[in-house]
């Protein structure tokens, strides 16, 4: 079964700092991850995908996160946090195929809060 | 292009009533999904149509949730009687074709409070 496991449900920064959201995976197969974004009051929105391809993701709002196998992580960064990445960031994975296809499972969600 | 568009927003019932949760996928998304956030907890996955049929409905809790999406456009999510437990974040999200690879687009949510 897929899990994922993101370390630290909250995160706090200051502005102009780096972001780092941790996200760890299990899965039997290549998985395809994602980063979404949930802004106060607001849907979850795709930030980045990995699907197999390129192993460094580049996504919206300057955000990236490299896939290692080896480590079997999906880190999230941002060189520089601006006041409005404020938002809750949710690591999910998914199978290519079998009984999970079209599935995701998310992670817990870590609160990121931007200090002035 | 319109958006997934989840409604009511909120809502909120008493313990024992029912509640219907529509969602309306972007315009020729065969594929539709419902997930739910329990508070405190991780978003879970509760069912996957394809056009009317249920794909994959393994996330449902149990019999008193009830998916429905006639004639594979909107769909609803019936929860009767609704429990407290049942409380959280609704979300509902649409793709064009199957498999991750082409991601899919969520709603707003619906947050359900039972009271």
């Amino acid at each position: 079964a897929q899990s994922v496991t993101q370390l630290g449900s909250h995160v706090s920064v200051s502005e102009g700092a780096l972001v780092l959201l941790r996200c760890n995976y299990s899965s039997s197969v290549p998985p395809y991850l994602f980063w979404y974004v949930q802004y106060p009051n607001q849907g979850l929105q795709l930030l980045l995908k990995y699907t197999s391809a390129a192993t460094l993701v580049k996504g919206i709002n300057g955000f990236e996160a490299e896939f290692k196998k080896s480590e079997t992580s999906f880190h999230l960064t941002k060189p520089s946090a601006h006041m409005r990445d404020a938002a809750e960031y949710f690591c999910a994975t998914g199978g290519a195929g079998g009984t999970s296809y079209g599935k995701l499972t998310f992670g817990q969600g870590t609160i990121l809060t931007v200090h002035p | 292009e319109a958006g997934v568009t989840q409604f009511p927003s909120h809502s909120v019932i008493e313990k024992g009533q029912t509640v219907t949760l529509r969602c309306d996928p972007i315009s020729g998304h065969d594929n539709l999904y419902w997930y739910r956030r329990v508070m405190g907890k991780e978003i879970k996955f509760l069912l996957h149509f394809v056009k009317e049929s249920k794909q994959d409905e393994s996330g449902m809790p149990n019999n008193r949730f009830l998916a429905e999406r006639t004639g594979g456009t909107y769909s609803t999510l019936k929860v009767q009687p609704a429990e407290l437990e049942d409380s959280g974040v609704y979300f509902c999200a649409s793709s064009q074709a199957r498999g991750l690879a082409y991601g899919y687009t969520f709603g707003s949510g619906t947050r359900l409070t039972v009271v």
